[in-house]
């Protein structure tokens, strides 16, 4: 049951490098989103998708690119990486349809560095 | 964006206490409540999905309770062990399906 996949699992990036983050689920999903988390503050909503070729901004969008070409994959981008970008990235998913109560699945994580 | 509070944000307690948490959300532009437990380097994992005022659930030695006129939610947990303890987040769910999380309430617990 692989669930919610993510690499990597961790990264260390200089700052001005570019690199993606990939997210991958196998449970046919229409739903997928990426989230960060930081020290004192809750889980916040960087993008979403709500189907192949869908995608919409979040709470904190700015530095990060998202694509979904696949209803499996939805990776995210990050363009010229800074400091403030270190974090611990998580992706999930969901049914998107009855559009109220599906359970939300995550990803194990991915602890990334920017120095 | 809806603002979630939770309390309290840490609670230490001896193995075999009882305890509970509060999450308090503004009740209106809400579809569902998700409480989940989290455990350092591991992913969160979904705990209770709550849609109508007045839900209980519960598994195991964890229950929650939800008002939706009020805008809160209760998560209990009975008899509580070492193994319970973790970081328990709630998130009320926005129209897009979106999760907007709490900060956490960290519980300890001690053998």
């Amino acid at each position: 049951n692989a669930g919610v996949t993510q690499t990597p699992k961790f990264q260390v990036l200089k700052t001005g490098q570019s690199m993606t983050l990939q997210c991958a689920q196998d449970m046919n999903h229409e739903y997928m989103s990426w989230y960060r988390q930081d020290p004192g503050m809750g889980l916040r909503l960087i993008h979403y998708s709500v189907g192949a070729g869908i995608t919409d901004q979040g709470e904190v969008p700015n530095g990060y690119n998202v694509s979904r070409s696949t209803t499996e994959d939805f990776p995210l981008r990050l363009l010229s990486a800074a400091p403030s970008q270190t974090s611990v990235y998580f992706c999930a998913s969901s049914y998107y349809y009855p559009k109220k109560g599906n359970t939300i699945y995550f990803g194990e994580g991915s602890w990334l560095t920017v120095v | 964006i809806l603002n979630v509070e939770q309390s309290p944000q840490s609670l230490h307690v001896q193995e075999g206490d009882s305890t509970n948490f509060t999450c308090s959300f503004p009740s209106s532009n809400f579809y569902a409540l998700h409480w989940y437990r989290w455990e350092t380097a591991k992913s969160p994992e979904a705990l209770f999905v709550m849609t109508l005022n007045g839900d209980e659930k519960k598994k195991g030695r964890i229950s929650a309770t939800l008002n939706t006129k009020e805008g809160y939610s209760y998560l209990y947990i009975k008899g509580s062990q070492p193994e319970d303890s973790a970081t328990y987040l709630c998130a009320p769910e926005g129209s897009q399906g979106n999760l907007i999380f709490g900060k956490g309430t960290k519980l300890s617990v001690k053998p």
